[in-house]
Protein backbone atom coordinates (compact mmCIF):
# COMPACT_ATOMS: atom_id res chain seq x y z
CA UNK A 1 0.00 0.00 0.00
CA UNK A 2 1.41 3.48 -0.64
CA UNK A 3 2.66 5.16 2.16
CA UNK A 4 3.32 8.82 2.54
CA UNK A 5 6.31 10.19 0.80
CA UNK A 6 8.56 12.81 2.47
CA UNK A 7 11.42 14.20 0.38
CA UNK A 8 14.78 14.97 1.23
CA UNK A 9 15.11 12.32 3.24
CA UNK A 10 18.11 14.33 4.38
CA UNK A 11 19.30 17.94 3.88
CA UNK A 12 22.45 19.87 5.32
CA UNK A 13 22.30 23.86 5.63
CA UNK A 14 23.80 26.77 6.61
CA UNK A 15 22.84 28.80 9.44
CA UNK A 16 20.90 31.56 8.10
CA UNK A 17 20.08 29.81 4.51
CA UNK A 18 16.34 28.19 3.82
CA UNK A 19 14.99 24.89 3.50
CA UNK A 20 11.94 23.30 2.20
CA UNK A 21 10.64 20.16 2.99
CA UNK A 22 7.99 18.63 0.74
CA UNK A 23 5.45 15.45 1.89
CA UNK A 24 2.90 13.43 -0.22
CA UNK A 25 0.08 12.23 2.06
CA UNK A 26 -1.68 8.82 1.57
CA UNK A 27 -3.64 8.82 -1.84
CA UNK A 28 -7.39 10.01 -0.85
CA UNK A 29 -6.34 11.19 2.64
CA UNK A 30 -7.31 15.22 3.11
CA UNK A 31 -5.18 16.48 6.02
CA UNK A 32 -1.78 16.38 6.45
CA UNK A 33 0.40 17.44 10.16
CA UNK A 34 3.74 18.24 10.21
CA UNK A 35 6.02 17.26 13.65
CA UNK A 36 9.58 17.92 14.46
CA UNK A 37 11.65 15.90 16.74
CA UNK A 38 14.56 16.72 18.54
CA UNK A 39 17.47 14.34 19.50
CA UNK A 40 16.06 12.15 22.82
CA UNK A 41 12.66 14.15 22.71
CA UNK A 42 9.13 13.00 21.33
CA UNK A 43 7.67 14.27 18.44
CA UNK A 44 6.18 17.61 18.79
CA UNK A 45 3.19 19.25 16.26
CA UNK A 46 3.85 21.94 14.44
CA UNK A 47 1.11 22.40 11.81
CA UNK A 48 -1.83 20.86 10.37
CA UNK A 49 -3.68 21.28 7.02
CA UNK A 50 -6.87 20.27 5.97
CA UNK A 51 -8.77 20.39 2.55
CA UNK A 52 -5.73 22.96 1.43
CA UNK A 53 -6.98 25.37 4.71
CA UNK A 54 -4.50 25.76 7.81
CA UNK A 55 -6.64 23.71 10.71
CA UNK A 56 -4.52 23.92 13.34
CA UNK A 57 -1.11 25.18 14.93
CA UNK A 58 1.42 24.48 17.47
CA UNK A 59 4.52 25.22 18.48
CA UNK A 60 5.83 26.33 14.95
CA UNK A 61 8.39 29.67 14.54
CA UNK A 62 7.38 32.45 12.90
CA UNK A 63 10.61 31.47 10.53
CA UNK A 64 8.29 28.19 9.34
CA UNK A 65 5.55 28.50 7.18
CA UNK A 66 4.03 26.09 5.52
CA UNK A 67 1.07 25.20 2.68
CA UNK A 68 -0.96 22.13 1.25
CA UNK A 69 -1.56 22.41 -2.56
CA UNK A 70 -4.12 21.61 -4.77
CA UNK A 71 -2.92 17.86 -5.15
CA UNK A 72 -2.65 17.72 -1.17
CA UNK A 73 1.22 17.97 -1.31
CA UNK A 74 2.41 20.09 1.51
CA UNK A 75 5.75 22.00 1.71
CA UNK A 76 7.20 23.37 5.17
CA UNK A 77 9.38 26.38 4.00
CA UNK A 78 12.13 27.35 6.56
CA UNK A 79 13.91 30.52 6.54
CA UNK A 80 16.52 32.06 8.82
CA UNK A 81 17.61 28.62 9.97
CA UNK A 82 19.13 27.88 13.69
CA UNK A 83 21.44 25.23 14.81
CA UNK A 84 18.47 24.59 17.06
CA UNK A 85 15.96 23.60 13.89
CA UNK A 86 18.09 20.48 13.55
CA UNK A 87 16.21 17.67 13.97
CA UNK A 88 14.07 14.81 12.21
CA UNK A 89 11.05 16.70 10.47
CA UNK A 90 7.85 13.92 10.31
CA UNK A 91 5.09 14.51 8.10
CA UNK A 92 1.82 12.51 8.82
CA UNK A 93 -1.36 12.09 6.99
CA UNK A 94 -5.18 10.98 7.67
CA UNK A 95 -8.51 10.90 6.07
CA UNK A 96 -11.17 12.55 8.09
CA UNK A 97 -13.63 11.09 9.35
CA UNK A 98 -10.68 8.54 10.36
CA UNK A 99 -12.42 5.75 13.18
CA UNK A 100 -9.56 7.22 15.82
CA UNK A 101 -7.68 9.42 14.64
CA UNK A 102 -5.18 7.33 13.04
CA UNK A 103 -2.45 9.43 11.84
CA UNK A 104 0.17 7.64 9.18
CA UNK A 105 4.02 8.90 9.51
CA UNK A 106 6.34 9.13 6.69
CA UNK A 107 10.10 8.59 6.79
CA UNK A 108 11.03 11.48 7.99
CA UNK A 109 13.73 14.38 6.89
CA UNK A 110 16.76 14.91 8.81
CA UNK A 111 17.73 18.39 8.86
CA UNK A 112 21.07 19.33 10.11
CA UNK A 113 22.19 22.73 10.48
CA UNK A 114 25.83 23.60 10.35
CA UNK B 1 4.10 20.71 30.87
CA UNK B 2 4.34 16.94 29.47
CA UNK B 3 0.90 15.62 29.39
CA UNK B 4 1.12 12.41 27.92
CA UNK B 5 3.74 10.60 30.31
CA UNK B 6 5.78 7.23 29.48
CA UNK B 7 7.52 6.53 32.97
CA UNK B 8 9.48 3.15 31.85
CA UNK B 9 12.21 4.87 29.52
CA UNK B 10 12.87 1.09 28.57
CA UNK B 11 11.97 -2.36 28.79
CA UNK B 12 13.23 -6.00 28.46
CA UNK B 13 11.28 -9.18 28.03
CA UNK B 14 12.58 -12.92 27.09
CA UNK B 15 10.63 -13.53 23.42
CA UNK B 16 7.59 -15.75 23.66
CA UNK B 17 6.54 -13.42 26.88
CA UNK B 18 3.72 -10.78 27.80
CA UNK B 19 5.05 -6.90 27.09
CA UNK B 20 3.19 -4.45 28.71
CA UNK B 21 3.84 -0.76 28.24
CA UNK B 22 2.08 1.87 29.97
CA UNK B 23 1.47 5.38 29.61
CA UNK B 24 -0.34 7.97 31.99
CA UNK B 25 -2.22 11.17 30.61
CA UNK B 26 -3.29 14.19 32.28
CA UNK B 27 -5.70 15.80 29.64
CA UNK B 28 -9.10 14.34 30.32
CA UNK B 29 -10.67 16.07 27.38
CA UNK B 30 -8.55 13.91 25.44
CA UNK B 31 -10.53 11.66 22.57
CA UNK B 32 -8.58 9.33 21.13
CA UNK B 33 -5.09 7.13 22.31
CA UNK B 34 -3.19 5.86 19.59
CA UNK B 35 0.64 3.58 19.98
CA UNK B 36 2.76 3.91 17.71
CA UNK B 37 6.19 1.61 16.75
CA UNK B 38 9.62 3.65 15.78
CA UNK B 39 12.45 2.04 15.07
CA UNK B 40 15.50 4.58 14.20
CA UNK B 41 15.89 6.94 11.36
CA UNK B 42 12.55 5.51 10.12
CA UNK B 43 8.71 6.98 11.02
CA UNK B 44 6.22 6.31 13.81
CA UNK B 45 4.59 3.36 12.77
CA UNK B 46 1.07 3.44 13.53
CA UNK B 47 -0.05 0.08 15.87
CA UNK B 48 -3.23 0.51 17.57
CA UNK B 49 -5.62 2.78 18.66
CA UNK B 50 -8.78 3.40 21.26
CA UNK B 51 -11.46 5.81 21.66
CA UNK B 52 -11.76 7.24 25.06
CA UNK B 53 -15.75 5.66 25.76
CA UNK B 54 -13.83 1.87 25.15
CA UNK B 55 -11.86 0.34 27.48
CA UNK B 56 -10.52 -2.20 25.11
CA UNK B 57 -9.52 -2.51 21.56
CA UNK B 58 -7.49 -5.41 20.47
CA UNK B 59 -5.75 -6.25 17.19
CA UNK B 60 -4.21 -9.40 16.64
CA UNK B 61 -0.93 -9.44 19.26
CA UNK B 62 -1.93 -6.14 20.59
CA UNK B 63 -4.49 -5.04 22.93
CA UNK B 64 -4.83 -1.76 24.10
CA UNK B 65 -6.28 -1.20 28.03
CA UNK B 66 -7.50 2.13 28.82
CA UNK B 67 -8.46 2.86 32.19
CA UNK B 68 -10.14 6.46 32.13
CA UNK B 69 -10.98 7.11 36.24
CA UNK B 70 -6.88 6.55 36.19
CA UNK B 71 -5.74 8.46 33.01
CA UNK B 72 -3.67 5.56 32.54
CA UNK B 73 -3.76 3.43 29.34
CA UNK B 74 -1.35 0.04 28.35
CA UNK B 75 -0.13 -1.92 25.91
CA UNK B 76 -0.06 -5.37 25.89
CA UNK B 77 1.96 -7.95 23.40
CA UNK B 78 1.69 -11.02 23.29
CA UNK B 79 3.79 -13.42 22.33
CA UNK B 80 7.01 -10.84 22.19
CA UNK B 81 8.81 -11.02 19.02
CA UNK B 82 12.36 -10.26 18.47
CA UNK B 83 10.90 -7.85 15.80
CA UNK B 84 9.28 -6.01 18.25
CA UNK B 85 11.95 -4.57 19.56
CA UNK B 86 11.68 -1.12 19.09
CA UNK B 87 10.76 2.84 20.71
CA UNK B 88 6.90 2.88 21.65
CA UNK B 89 5.74 5.58 21.61
CA UNK B 90 1.98 6.50 23.55
CA UNK B 91 0.05 9.73 21.63
CA UNK B 92 -3.21 11.55 22.32
CA UNK B 93 -5.58 13.94 20.55
CA UNK B 94 -8.35 16.03 21.65
CA UNK B 95 -10.84 16.68 18.40
CA UNK B 96 -11.84 19.99 19.72
CA UNK B 97 -7.77 20.97 19.63
CA UNK B 98 -7.64 20.18 15.80
CA UNK B 99 -6.57 16.35 16.39
CA UNK B 100 -2.84 16.93 16.56
CA UNK B 101 -1.35 14.28 18.27
CA UNK B 102 0.42 15.08 21.70
CA UNK B 103 3.38 11.88 22.21
CA UNK B 104 4.79 10.53 25.25
CA UNK B 105 8.60 10.42 25.34
CA UNK B 106 8.44 6.69 24.53
CA UNK B 107 9.96 3.56 25.82
CA UNK B 108 12.64 1.22 24.24
CA UNK B 109 11.33 -2.32 24.76
CA UNK B 110 13.70 -5.15 23.95
CA UNK B 111 12.80 -8.44 23.21
CA UNK B 112 15.49 -11.23 24.07
CA UNK B 113 15.57 -14.13 21.90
Amino acid sequence: AAGVIQSPRHLIKEKRETATLKCYPIPRHDTVYWYQQGPGQDPQFLISFYEKMQSDKGSIPDRFSAQQFSDYHSELNMSSLELGDSALYFCASSFSPSENNEQFFGPGTRLTVL
Amino acid sequence: DQQVKQNSPSLSVQEGRISILNCDYTNSMFDYFLWYKKYPAEGPTFLISISSIKDKNEDGRFTVFLNKSAKHLSLHIVPSQPGDSAVYFCAASEKSSGDKLTFGTGTRLAVRP
